[in-house]
């Protein structure tokens, strides 16, 4: 069964500061992986996916992750953050296939922002 | 392109009610999911519907269901429902099984 672990629940930085957001999977192959973004009371929002290729992928708003598959990581990378960024993100594996759509999701990681 | 549209985007219900809730998929997109997301839970999915079909259920009771309509429009059902209930319930589009999933702003249900 797939599985995502984002470690940390909460964190803070401070405006200008730079970010890295962890997440490890579980999956038997090689899985699409996601980064969505929730704002309170919104929807999710993607910020970046990797299917295949360059294993480091950009985002929108500056963002990048990093797919490391000997870690079973895709870790979400800023390197200046905006007050605006303040928001919960979700890390997401989902199936190589045709054969499925779901989506499994990290708890996710609260990000605030100090000025 | 029109983004995922869900309606409505707040339900107040009483235990034992039922509800159903509306999802539009961006034009062009074939397969529709549900997702529950809750503090205590997070985000789970429920089903997904392509082609008119149900093609893979979350672990949720039978008394979640839901359908797709020959344009894509989806609709999930909740009978008799429960204070557990109260959530989220997002919808996500893809132009096909297995692509890039584009999330709508929600139905926030509080049962009562």
């Amino acid at each position: 069964a797939q599985s995502v672990t984002q470690p940390d629940i909460h964190i803070t930085v401070s405006e200008g500061a730079s970010l890295e957001l962890r997440c490890n999977y579980s999956y038997g192959a090689t899985p699409y992986l996601f980064w969505y973004v929730q704002s309170p009371g919104q929807g999710l929002q993607l910020l970046l996916k990797y299917f295949s290729g360059d294993t480091l992928v950009q985002g929108i708003k500056g963002f990048e992750a990093e797919f490391k598959r000997s870690q079973s990581s895709f870790n979400l990378r800023k390197p200046s953050v905006h007050w605006s960024d303040a928001a919960e993100y979700f890390c997401a594996v989902g199936a190589r296939s045709n054969a499925g759509n779901m989506l499994t999701f990290g708890g996710g990681t609260r990000l605030m922002v100090k000025p | 392109k029109a983004g995922v549209t869900q309606t409505p985007r707040y339900l107040i219900k009483t235990r034992g009610q039922q509800v159903t809730l509306s999802c539009s998929p961006i034009s062009g997109h074939r397969s529709v999911s549900w997702y529950q997301q809750t503090p205590g839970q997070g985000l789970q999915f429920l089903f997904e519907y392509f082609s008119e079909t149900q093609r893979n259920k979350g672990n949720f009771p039978g008394r979640f269901s839901g359908r797709q309509f020959s344009n894509s429009r989806s609709e999930m059902n909740v009978s008799t429902l429960e204070l557990g209930d109260s959530a989220l319930y997002l919808c996500a589009s893809s132009p096909q099984r297995g692509e890039t999933q584009y999330f709508g702003p929600g139905t926030r249900l509080l049962v009562l």
